[in-house]
């Protein structure tokens, strides 16, 4: 079954410093979400991306982030100078549709700790 | 307010039994769509089951079932002859329809599913 990969699993990063989270979408699917969860706590929308630029952004999405689809496959999450309450998992999502029905299929995020 | 409701903090349940994980949900669209996703220490997000706002049928997907009372606005997930590998954290999600511009899913805060042996 196609399944949405995200790499590096785990990321240690000192404050200050950039941060690019990876996640490789199932192959045909437009729609393209990242999501945060800290520590076991609710899960967060950061932003969605479709057609090569932002749909929908959260108040959490600041100018710290951006997200980018540098090629057919590939889609990231930049942190610019990253601090300490960054340290979070972060899930990639993808959906085939932009609808009610359709289900967001995660991949199994990347734990980023910053110290 | 919240959108998404999930009052059970955490349960423990004896392995066999039955569990209802319950959830409520605001959404003043029509059409909707809720999600139902596992969580195992592991850290993936795993989806389990959707139901429809416009479906007559509650769904059902293996031991999984999700009670759909609408006019209540409630969602709740029903695990049959629970297992140890059941032990989890289990969110409850909506996704809102065309009259609603957003682009996401939002989550509950969970209900932290422990089986016991």
């Amino acid at each position: 079954e196609p399944e949405v990969t995200q790499t590096p699993s785990h990321q240690v990063t000192q404050m200050g410093q950039e941060v690019i989270l990876r996640c490789v979408p199932i192959s045909n699917h437009l729609y393209f979400y990242w999501y945060r969860q800290i520590l076991g706590q609710k899960v967060e929308f950061l932003v969605s991306f479709y057609n090569n630029e932002i749909s929908e952004k959260s108040e959490i999405f600041d100018d710290q982030f951006s997200v980018e689809r540098p090629d057919g496959s590939n889609f990231t999450l930049k942190i610019r100078s990253t601090k300490l309450e960054d340290s979070a998992m972060y899930f990639c999502a993808s959906s085939d549709y932009r609808d009610y029905n359709s289900p967001l299929h995660f991949g199994n995020g990347t734990r980023l700790t910053v110290t | 307010a919240q959108k998404i409701t999930q009052t059970q903090p955490g349960m423990f349940v004896q392995e066999k039994e039955a569990v209802t994980l319950d959830c409520t949900y605001d959404t003043s669209d029509q059409s909707y769509g809720l999600f139902w996703y596992k969580q195992p220490s592991s850290g993936e997000m795993i989806f389990l089951i959707y139901q429809g706002s416009y479906d007559e049928q509650n769904a059902t997907e293996g031991r999984y079932s999700l009670n759909f009372q609408k006019a209540r606005k409630s969602a709740n997930l029903v695990i049959s002859a629970s297992q140890l590998g059941d032990s989890a954290m289990y969110f409850c999600a909506m996704r809102e329809g065309k009259e609603n511009r957003d682009d996401k899913i939002i989550f509950g805060k969970g209900t932290r599913l422990h089986i016991l042996p």
